[in-house]
């Protein structure tokens, strides 16, 4: 069963500190992994894309790998900010029959003064 | 370049009443999906559209819930009769190129929170 699960849950940590969010992934064929940005009342905006042959994406204060052999990825965040707080959402493209659009249930981060 | 559109963005009714959504999508996009997100967790699809013509629709209550996109731009969602199950935000996102051939990035409206008492 094609399936993309994140952890931790929620996650509180202190402005200026850095932490790492996790995505482990079932899904086979594998086309891409998008890690989405959530603010809270508002859609999710695309952060970074990775094929494949990639095993690093950086965008800004955020750097996402991975690693296809073992299904996972991370999304690494540098330096927090307070704007940092929102839902990061794993999303992989892939499957059987057809190419869909597997959603993870996100993981919350709150970044504190 | 605007972006998604949708309204309502936020609806409250009682249960067993009937409600609607609004979406318009970026322009040029051919396809359109309407995801449900229930508080806590991701996004889960409804439905799926290119251009006037539905590629997924396997995950929508068809017994409540129905979608259009007439001439394959602006697209409603509709539930009748509403249950409290349903309270949830329902996002609505476009991308541009065929469902299957592009990289799949979607860009998402704000959404519309339902609320069902």
């Amino acid at each position: 069963k094609n399936q993309v699960e994140q952890s931790p849950q929620s996650l509180i940590i202190l402005e200026g500190k850095n932490c790492t969010l996790q995505c482990n992934y079932t899904v086979s064929p594998f086309s891409n992994l998008r890690w989405y940005k959530q603010d809270t009342g508002r859609g999710p905006v695309s952060l970074t894309i990775m094929t494949f042959s990639e095993n690093t994406k950086s965008n800004g204060r955020y750097t996402a790998t991975l690693d296809a052999d073992t299904k996972q990825s991370s999304l690494h965040i540098t330096a927090s900010q307070l704007s940092d707080s929102a839902s990061y959402i794993c999303v992989v493209r892939g499957g059987t029959g057809g190419f869909k659009t597997i959603f993870g249930a996100g993981t919350r981060l709150f970044v504190k003064a | 370049e605007a972006g998604v559109a949708q309204s309502p963005r936020y609806k409250i009714i009682e249960k067993r009443q009937s409600v609607a959504f609004w979406c318009n999508p970026i322009s040029g996009h051919a396809t359109l999906y309407w995801y449900q997100q229930i508080l806590g967790q991701g996004p889960k699809l409804l439905i799926q559209f290119q251009n006037n013509g539905v590629v997924d629709d396997s995950q929508l209550p068809k017994d409540r819930f129905s979608a259009e996109r007439l001439k394959g731009v602006d697209s409603t969602l509709k539930i009748q009769p509403a249950k409290l199950e349903d309270s949830a935000v329902y996002l609505c996102a476009s991308s541009p190129g065929l469902a299957d051939t592009h990289r799949g990035e979607q860009y998402f409206g704000p959404g519309t929170r339902l609320t069902v008492t």
